[in-house]
């Protein structure tokens, strides 16, 4: 168990839905990662936030955003979904910000776009 | 840009036959660090090893080693004498502060297949 929770772990829906994925990092953890893995893509970096401001963004798409909120718990929203947001979303937490430390990821939430 | 390749798609072994995976990395930082994650059928993601790019010692842990060589930007990763409970996708990956923050920029992964 990495201590790091994201909640749903699958979920269903429909394209042009919104969905929001939730992450609780580990405990005393103020960095926050979204991955996304899909077949095609692989492991793709989404965005981080570290104590409740955005540290660096990868390659999300505006349809998606997110935000840490000052208990650090972290939520992905994604919109107007398309068939392609198929994935399975991680999130990851860490301490700090600097990279001598492993991220510790959650289980992941997949989502299907039908 | 940072890039790490993974060439290996899949790879298949008998089981207590050791298999190497590899990891050849890109990167112009001088100082950087290098991760192994394993991804079981489960799911998760589960780190494994961290290695700075100071310290070129290898490393060993139990059926795992761990070979860095930065004269050919690589970080392999060795298990000796698999088990099926090997059977896992193994990902590569390297730290990556473009853009600032601390994230990771992963390999496409190895499918290891260990069989009895």
């Amino acid at each position: 168990d990495s201590g790091v929770t994201q909640t749903p772990k699958h979920l269903i829906t429909a394209t042009g839905q919104r969905v929001t994925l939730r992450c609780s990092p580990r405990s005393g953890d103020l960095s926050v990662y979204w991955y996304q893995q899909s077949l095609d893509q692989g492991l793709q970096f989404l965005i981080q936030y570290y104590n409740g401001e955005e540290r660096a963004k990868g390659n999300i798409l505006e349809r998606f955003s997110a935000q840490q909120f000052p208990d650090l718990h972290s939520e992905l929203n994604l919109s107007s979904l398309e068939l392609g947001d198929s994935a399975l979303y991680f999130c990851a937490s860490s301490a700090g910000t600097i990279p001598t430390g492993e991220l510790f990821f959650g289980e992941g939430s997949r989502l299907t776009v039908l | 840009a940072q890039k790490v390749t993974q060439a290996q798609t899949e790879i298949s072994v008998v089981e207590k036959e050791d298999v190497t995976l590899d990891c050849v990395y890109e990167t112009r930082d001088t100082t950087y660090y290098l991760f192994w994650y394993k991804q079981p059928p489960s799911g998760e993601l589960v780190f494994l090893i961290r290695r700075n790019s100071f310290d070129e010692q290898n490393e060993i842990s139990g059926r795992y080693s761990w070979n860095f060589q930065k004269s050919t930007s690589s970080f392999n990763f060795t298990i000796t004498a698999s088990q099926v409970v090997d059977s896992a996708v193994y990902f590569c990956a390297l730290s990556d502060p473009t853009g600032g923050g601390n994230k990771l920029t992963f390999g496409t992964g190895t499918q290891l297949k260990v069989e009895l």
